[in-house]
């Protein structure tokens, strides 16, 4: 059965703090890797990833994808309190759908 | 942001009675999808749409049924609402199947 796991669940961190959040997946015929950001509302889009080695970055965020270990990272330097969300990963494989993660639940405090 | 409406926003229903989510779209997206989301589960497909009249099930399809009679509305509805269907519901359309969806405001049901 297709899953995808993101770790940690949650995470404290302090403004500054640099994170990483994870995304590891079991996937038939994989297709693509997405990245959302969800504060107390609908998700909003980050990153698309299909290729393996290949950054994607946009301003202090950036992912990069490895389709040999299975596995994507998130990682935000210098966080600030607006960063704190949820971080929702997506895979999408063998059917028109995508498979989400629980999600991280990333804090900031100032 | 692709102009998707979701109504209603909340919603209290009893057990045993029937429900329709509606979701509306603007963007001519050919994908839409629902959602439900609850503690720990994140985002959890119910069903799909990849056309007018065409729908296939997602996760967690059980108890629930969609249409799609026009490319810019798809409705879910629940036959008889139950208090394990009490839980936010997102629709998302996208103009490519595996790429970026779009994401409605959510409806917040409760069912007693």
């Amino acid at each position: 059965e297709d899953k995808v796991v993101q770790s940690p669940l949650s995470l404290v961190v302090h403004e500054g703090d640099t994170v990483t959040l994870n995304c590891s997946y079991e996937v038939t015929n994989f297709r693509s890797l997405l990245w959302y950001k969800q504060e107390k509302k609908a998700p909003t889009f980050l990153f698309m990833l299909t290729s393996s080695g290949i950054e994607k970055k946009s301003g202090r965020l950036s992912s990069i994808l490895d389709k040999k270990e299975l596995f994507s990272i998130l990682n935000i330097t210098a966080t600030q309190t607006g960063d704190s969300a949820v971080y929702l990963c997506a895979v999408g494989g063998n059917n028109n759908d995508m498979r989400f993660g629980a999600g991280t639940r990333l804090t900031v405090k100032p | 942001d692709a102009g998707i409406t979701q109504s209603p926003r909340h919603k209290v229903t009893e057990t045993g009675t029937p429900v329709t989510l509606r979701c509306h779209q603007t963007e001519n997206h050919r994908y839409m999808y629902w959602y439900r989301q609850d503690p720990g589960h994140g985002l959890r497909l119910i069903h799909y749409s990849y056309g007018v009249k065409d729908t296939d099930k997602g996760e967690v399809s059980d108890g629930y049924s969609v249409s799609r009679s026009k490319t810019e509305d798809f409705l879910l509805t629940l036959e008889s609402a139950t208090s394990s269907q009490t839980s936010v519901y997102f629709c998302a359309t996208g103009e490519w199947t595996y790429n970026e969806q779009f994401f409605g405001p959510g409806t917040r049901l409760t069912v007693l």
